[in-house]
């Protein structure tokens, strides 16, 4: 019974050709996160989702831009991908609380850019 | 800004033996959680056990345990009796208060032999 679902799990893309990946979930839980993870490094946050209050880490990059138009959705959308944004990318969510809530990791889309 | 260290790229551990993954962080918060999550070459992410900073005792699940230094700021996971399926990448990762997302080490990749 999946409970974070991200399709495709493998996305080719053309340097430069906008993609997006999506992300859904069936535990209506208020937080949803993006993570990026390049191989054998540890998951890099690029933005997360409280209800629809966008916060966008600090150092991710303009060409990485998120959705989310209702609870259950959430996507990422690369604009102009380079060779660099080759990686995993990881969608999770959690319930609002006090930090102890954890996190519910999709499967995972691992994006390759020609 | 926490960071979280694993001085332990890589670890291996015989089948049925013990092995201690190391985790150190840095914060200023006297309210925090702190979890290890396993990533198998599925890529997965898994939670394994969490740990409140405001409770001393340390926490187990099963064969996984904690030993959690709160003045050293240290956090390591024990797996007693390993077992071929615990072979993944592990990663330590710090939550603050509220809603704040995780931050995770770079990881350790542990090997399990038969």
């Amino acid at each position: 019974d999946a409970m974070v679902i991200q399709n495709p799990r493998y996305q080719v893309t053309q340097f430069g050709k906008p993609v997006t990946l999506s992300c859904s979930q069936t535990l209506n839980h208020n937080v949803m996160y993006w993570y990026q993870q390049k191989s054998s490094q540890a998951p890099k946050l690029l933005f997360h989702y409280y209800d629809k209050d966008f916060n966008n880490e600090a150092d991710t990059p303009d060409n990485f831009q998120s959705r989310r138009p209702n609870t259950s959705f959430c996507f990422l959308d690369i604009r102009s991908p380079g060779l660099g944004d080759a990686a995993m990318y990881l969608c999770a969510t959690s319930r609002a609380g006090q930090g102890s809530e954890k996190l519910f990791f999709g499967s995972g889309t691992q994006l390759s850019v020609l | 800004a926490q960071t979280v260290t694993q001085s332990q790229p890589e670890m291996s551990v015989q089948e049925a033996e013990t092995v201690t993954l190391s985790c150190t962080y840095d914060t200023s918060e006297s309210d925090y959680y702190l979890f290890w999550y396993k990533q198998p070459p599925s890529r997965q992410m898994i939670l394994v056990i969490r740990q409140e900073a405001y409770k001393q005792q340390n926490a187990t699940e099963n064969r996984f345990s904690v030993n959690f230094q709160k003045a050293a700021k240290s956090f390591s996971l024990k797996i007693s009796d390993s077992q071929l399926g615990d072979a993944a990448m592990y990663f330590c990762a710090y939550r603050g208060p509220g809603n704040t997302p995780l931050v995770f080490g770079k990881g350790t990749r542990l090997s399990v032999i038969a």
